[in-house]
């Protein structure tokens, strides 16, 4: 069983591109959640989703979308990418809203 | 103000010394506490949620204080393996995680 998978493992991107992260998990979990991690700032909640087909906005949701079109995929799209969007980015997991969140291993994201 | 605050460290301990975090948080309606754990360059992983009446897993015991909004986490005979970044996590009302900016712990030979 994998948990939760994040690709690419690491990306370099000229400013302006569209640019999508993907994010699957095999623990038929509910809900699924995008964050950001930059120094100093911690992780920070981009975009969420509870269960399939509903999607909602975090703390730092401008400038990218997501979609859920099923229960294992939750993918996060940089319709053009600008350099302040340069980060570490974590997909996560829960069986629902309210309980542990489970984390993919991360895709650090450099836009040029 | 931060949501959640922390101390960001670092904390730098011999082997076997006890070591204390302390976390305060400003939405005095959350509901839901714990503290991840991350290596260098690694994904989060829960450490122990945190419940109202304290709780302790071997060498951790968390506790909460829902009065003064403050969470905490002692880590005693620390181990060389313990040297991470601790995250303090609150949850408000609706499932969302809120995280502090970690604390980092350095435990030296």
């Amino acid at each position: 069983i994998a948990g939760i998978t994040q690709a690419p493992t690491s990306q370099i991107l000229a400013a302006g591109r569209r640019m999508t992260l993907r994010c699957t998990q095999d623990m038929r979990h509910n809900a699924m959640y995008w964050y950001r991690q930059d120094l100093g700032l911690g992780l920070r909640l981009i975009h969420y989703s509870n269960t399939a087909g509903t999607t909602g906005k975090g703390e730092v949701p401008d400038g990218y979308s997501v979609s859920r079109a099923n229960t294992d995929d939750f993918p996060l799209t940089l319709a053009s990418a600008v350099p302040s969007q340069t980060s570490v980015y974590f997909c996560a997991s829960s069986e629902d809203k309210n309980n542990e969140q489970f984390f993919g291993p991360g895709t650090r994201l450099t836009v040029l | 103000r931060k949501e959640v605050e922390q101390d960001p460290g670092p904390f730098n301990v011999p082997e076997g010394a006890t070591v204390a975090f302390n976390c305060t948080y400003s939405n005095s309606a959350s509901q839901s506490f714990f503290w991840y754990r991350q290596d260098c360059r690694k994904e989060p992983k829960l450490l122990m949620s945190v419940y109202s009446s304290g709780n302790e897993d071997g060498r951790f015991t968390a506790q909460l204080n829902r009065a003064s909004q403050y969470i905490s986490l002692l880590i005693r005979d620390s181990k060389l393996s313990d040297s991470a970044t601790y995250l303090c996590v609150v949850s408000p009302r609706g499932g969302k995680l809120i995280f502090g900016q970690g604390t980092e712990l350095s435990v030296k030979p």
